[in-house]
């Protein structure tokens, strides 16, 4: 079962265009979404986060939108560059983040120039 | 300050040899996590330590897997025997309490 369902699985965006990730979870127990950023041979990398008691963070170009009733939870780049071509991966945990993440399956990002 | 470090960065093992991985998490930090990444299953989580303590091991694929963390800057995830379907890029990432999960660079087993 997977419990972080993530769209789409690749994605390309002119340069200065905005990205939007999506990802619906289902375990309602949930309750710490981050975003990371992973490049080839690296480990992914904190992006941006966020707790359900908001709707929206925003950290510069990163800003996640997250809707408790549906379940959903986005990620938006604005001004889409070159150097933000790489896989983006959502993430779900319980106890505030003391727990063990749930991944979705990832969104390959390519900024075309 | 030094991030979560992880050794070996590569290895290459023949199937039925016993492979350890290992990872220093960062200091101070009271969580850490073992996940596994491939391409037909994605990352996920095989285990979980607090203040040294397993907390969820439901992850382990199987009794091959066994992870240990003997203080507070040292783990180690070992596998034996090892099988070609173990190969993937295991890492390990460290965190304080209800904060970010820091990942390492990962380890790249290949298992022939």
């Amino acid at each position: 079962q997977q419990q972080v369902k993530q769209s789409p699985q690749s994605l390309i965006v002119q340069k200065g265009g905005i990205s939007i990730i999506n990802c619906a979870y289902e375990n309602t127990a949930f309750d710490y979404f981050p975003w990371y950023q992973q490049f080839p041979g690296k480990g992914p990398a904190l992006l941006i986060a966020i707790r359900p008691d908001v709707s929206e963070k925003k950290e510069g170009r990163f800003t996640i939108s997250f809707n408790k009733s549906a379940k959903q939870f986005s990620l938006h780049i604005m001004d889409s560059q070159p150097g933000d071509s790489a896989t983006y991966f959502c993430a779900a945990s319980r106890r505030g983040g003391a727990d063990g993440l749930t991944f979705g399956k990832g969104t390959h990002l390519i900024i075309q120039p | 300050d030094a991030g979560v470090i992880q050794s070996p960065r590569h290895e290459v093992t023949e199937m039925g040899q016993e492979v350890t991985l290992r990872c220093k998490p960062i200091s101070g930090h009271d969580y850490l996590f073992w996940y596994r990444q491939t391409m037909m299953r994605g990352l996920e989580l095989l285990i979980y330590f607090n203040n040294n303590v397993p907390i969820d091991d439901s992850g382990m694929p199987e009794d091959r897997f066994s992870a240990k963390m003997p203080n507070a800057s040292f783990s180690t995830l070992k596998i034996q025997p090892s099988e070609p379907r173990d190969s993937a890029v295991y890492f390990c990432a460290s965190s304080l309490g209800q904060t970010a999960q820091y990942f390492g660079p990962g380890t790249r087993l290949l298992v022939l």
